[in-house]
């Protein structure tokens, strides 16, 4: 069965301070993953988005690595800010069925 | 213009009335798809329209009805909803429909059924 799980649920972490997110995913036949922001009440924002042959990606304070032999990927998010407090989700991609597969989110709340 | 727009932002309507929610892009994507997302949850897929037809309708109701009047536009119509449905409504767009496609998603309309 394709399923995409991620953790932790939800993280509270200090301004300035770094984190990371994590997706364990069991799609096959895979073909890309994708990191989205959400921030409450409004649509997901692209982050980045990995392929097979991709390990990491950077997109500013936003680095995501994939690890496609085990299936995992993390989103590290360096020196926080008070506006990435939001719902980070992982989305998988099957080279067949043209199908998303949606994690169940890590909701991310960063304190002054 | 990457942007998807979504109207209304809110609404709040009662158990026998019929509204609808539009979607718009002017991209030139030719998939659009209706999401449902409850608090705390990721977006459940509702329908996909590929190149202007009906592809995917994932067991929804029929109190929920998608319409693709043309390659810009999405609208959700919605008659005889119960409480459960009230959620955040998105309604994302990509490029061609398939696998390797990113979706743009809009803000989204939360819907209250009273």
């Amino acid at each position: 069965k394709n399923q995409v799980e991620q953790s932790p649920q939800s993280l509270i972490i200090l301004e300035g301070k770094n984190c990371t997110l994590q997706c364990n995913y069991t799609v096959s036949p895979f073909s890309n993953l994708r990191w989205y922001k959400q921030d409450t009440g409004r649509g997901p924002v692209s982050l980045t988005i990995m392929t097979f042959s991709e390990n990491t990606k950077s997109n500013g304070r936003y680095t995501a690595t994939l690890d496609a032999d085990t299936k995992q990927s993390s989103l590290h998010i360096t020196a926080s800010q008070l506006s990435d407090s939001a719902s980070y989700i992982c989305v998988v991609s099957a080279r067949t069925g043209n199908q998303f597969y949606f994690g169940t989110g890590t909701s991310l709340t960063v304190i002054p | 213009d990457t942007e998807v727009t979504q109207t209304p932002k809110h609404l709040v309507m009662g158990m026998t009335n019929k509204k609808s929610l539009k979607c718009e892009q002017h991209m030139g994507h030719r998939a659009m798809y209706w999401y449902k997302q409850k608090a705390k949850k990721p977006p459940e897929l509702m329908f996909v329209y590929s190149y202007e037809k009906l592809s995917i309708n994932e067991s929804v109701p029929s109190r929920f009805s998608p319409e693709c009047p043309n390659s810009s536009l999405l609208n959700l119509h919605l008659h005889a909803l119960q409480p459960e449905d009230s959620a955040l409504y998105l309604c994302a767009s990509s490029p061609t429909g398939t696998y390797g496609d990113e979706q743009y998603f809009g803000p989204g309309t939360r819907l209250t059924v009273t």
